[in-house]
């Protein structure tokens, strides 16, 4: 049981590039989304999914792009990366709350970006 | 203003030492879970308990305990005889699955981290 799988482990890019992301889990989640990490800030959400389709922002969007064509994927896309979106990556996912509402969040383990 | 406090930014102790870590929630449901994760150097994220807010039982799980108290909005986590190993950043985190939005996901505190020394 693989659970949430994410990559790259590791991804430095230059300012202006683009690249995405990739999250699957084979927990059959509707919910699915993505954090970020950051010294002193905690873990803060960057976009979510409730269903295949169905993206929505979270606390800190901007500068990132979501799409939810399954159920499985939830890939997180840097159009132009900025220095500021150096940080660590998590995506997870959980049953639907309304279904299994103390359902916990699964985590990925996490992607290190740097943007030069 | 914060839904989850956790104002230790970082606790250290030495082995063997108890230490408790603080987390202060804030919100208007009356139906809310509470979560505590931990984050080893290794850099994932594991959880380790769920509470209902209808659930004030305190819990024990080996060297773990967990304090929930609703009168002061708290859900505190301590370690008993602290060990090496228990060296890890511990977030605190809230969902309100009635609230709308983004319902479905945790609001987390900023971390408390925790040293353990030799």
């Amino acid at each position: 049981n693989a659970g949430v799988t994410q990559t790259p482990k590791f991804q430095v890019l230059k300012t202006g590039q683009s690249m995405t992301l990739q999250c699957a889990q084979d927990m059959n989640h509707e919910y699915m989304s993505w954090y970020r990490q950051d010294p002193g800030m905690g873990l803060r959400l960057i976009h979510y999914s409730v269903g295949a389709g169905i993206t929505d922002q979270g606390e800190v969007p901007n500068g990132y792009n979501v799409s939810r064509s399954t159920t499985e994927d939830f890939p997180l896309r840097l159009l132009s990366a900025a220095p500021s979106q150096t940080s660590v990556y998590f995506c997870a996912s959980r049953l639907p709350s309304r279904g299994a509402p103390n359902s916990p969040l699964h985590f990925g383990n996490g992607t290190r970006l740097t943007v030069t | 203003a914060q839904k989850v406090t956790q104002a230790q930014t970082e606790i250290s102790v030495v082995e063997k030492e108890d230490v408790t870590l603080d987390c202060v929630y804030e919100t208007r449901d009356t139906t809310y879970y509470l979560f505590w994760y931990k984050q080893p150097p290794s850099g994932e994220l594991v959880f380790l308990i769920r509470r209902n807010s209808f659930d004030e039982q305190n819990e024990i799980s080996g060297r773990y305990s967990w304090n929930f108290q609703k009168s002061t909005s708290s859900f505190n986590f301590t370690i008993t005889a602290s060990q090496v190993v228990d060296s890890a950043v511990y977030f605190c985190a809230l969902s309100e699955p009635y609230s709308g939005g983004g319902a479905d996901g945790l609001t987390f505190g900023k971390g408390t981290h925790l040293i353990i020394q030799p």
